[in-house]
């Protein structure tokens, strides 16, 4: 079945870079657009990108354009998100999602000082 | 962006009682494509119900979710122990994908 495990969270201070990884298994990779969904703390989840089955479409949400990049490849089904310029308000657990009923199981990102 | 507003923000209620939770939504959601999730603490969201009315694989049928447009219920008959959790709904019909804030039923 669908499996999708992100990686790459941790803790890092305000104005530094994180990359997530998602590595998806279960299904045709390349055939699917993917977003990224994050979850702040006590609060519901909100979305932050997509990026088409082949990687030439990607969309981001306003707090996030232009200091995050989504990017895939699609030769070893990965998903990524270059997250750079972070702020503290960027503090989440981090999922991809393939669709509705196909969520990974999350990382968690901190932005603390 | 369409906004989906939840109410209420909290229900208090007995096991064995009925659950009705509101999903508003500021604008049509195409082909009814809204969803519903359980989220337990410390757990990712779990889908209970896609496309307004389908219960997703595994789901109790004491869930039900229905609406269109922009209006949609997720129903809880008789509850259970472990039904008690936080409620989101999910537009994926138009982009960008959106969710509501949270409906949270606990234990009265």
């Amino acid at each position: 079945q669908v499996q999708l495990v992100e990686s790459g969270g941790g803790v890092v201070q305000p104005g530094r870079s994180l990359r997530l990884s998602c590595a998806a298994s279960g299904f045709t990779f390349s055939e699917f657009a993917i977003h990224w969904v994050r979850q702040a703390p006590g609060k519901g989840p909100e979305w932050v990108a997509v990026i088409s089955f082949d990687g030439s479409k990607t969309y981001y949400a306003d707090p996030v354009k232009g200091r995050f990049t989504i990017s895939r490849d699609n030769s070893r089904s990965t998903l990524y998100l270059q997250m750079d310029s972070l702020r503290t308000e960027d503090t989440a657990v981090y999922y991809c999602v393939t669709s509705v009923d196909a969520w990974g199981k999350g990382t968690t990102v901190t932005v603390s000082s | 962006d369409i906004v989906l507003t939840q109410s209420p923000g909290t229900l208090s209620l007995s096991p064995g009682e009925r659950a009705t939770l509101s999903c508003r939504a500021s604008q049509s959601v195409s082909r009814s494509y809204l969803a519903w999730y359980q989220q337990k603490p410390g757990q990712g969201p779990r889908l209970l119900i896609y496309a307004a009315s389908n219960r997703a694989t595994g789901i109790p049928d004491r869930f039900s979710g229905s609406g269109s447009g922009t209006d949609f219920t997720l129903t809880i008959d008789r509850l259970e122990p472990e039904d008690f959790a936080v409620f989101y709904c999910h537009q994926y019909g138009n982009s960008p994908w959106t969710f509501g804030q949270g409906t949270k039923v606990e234990i009265k």
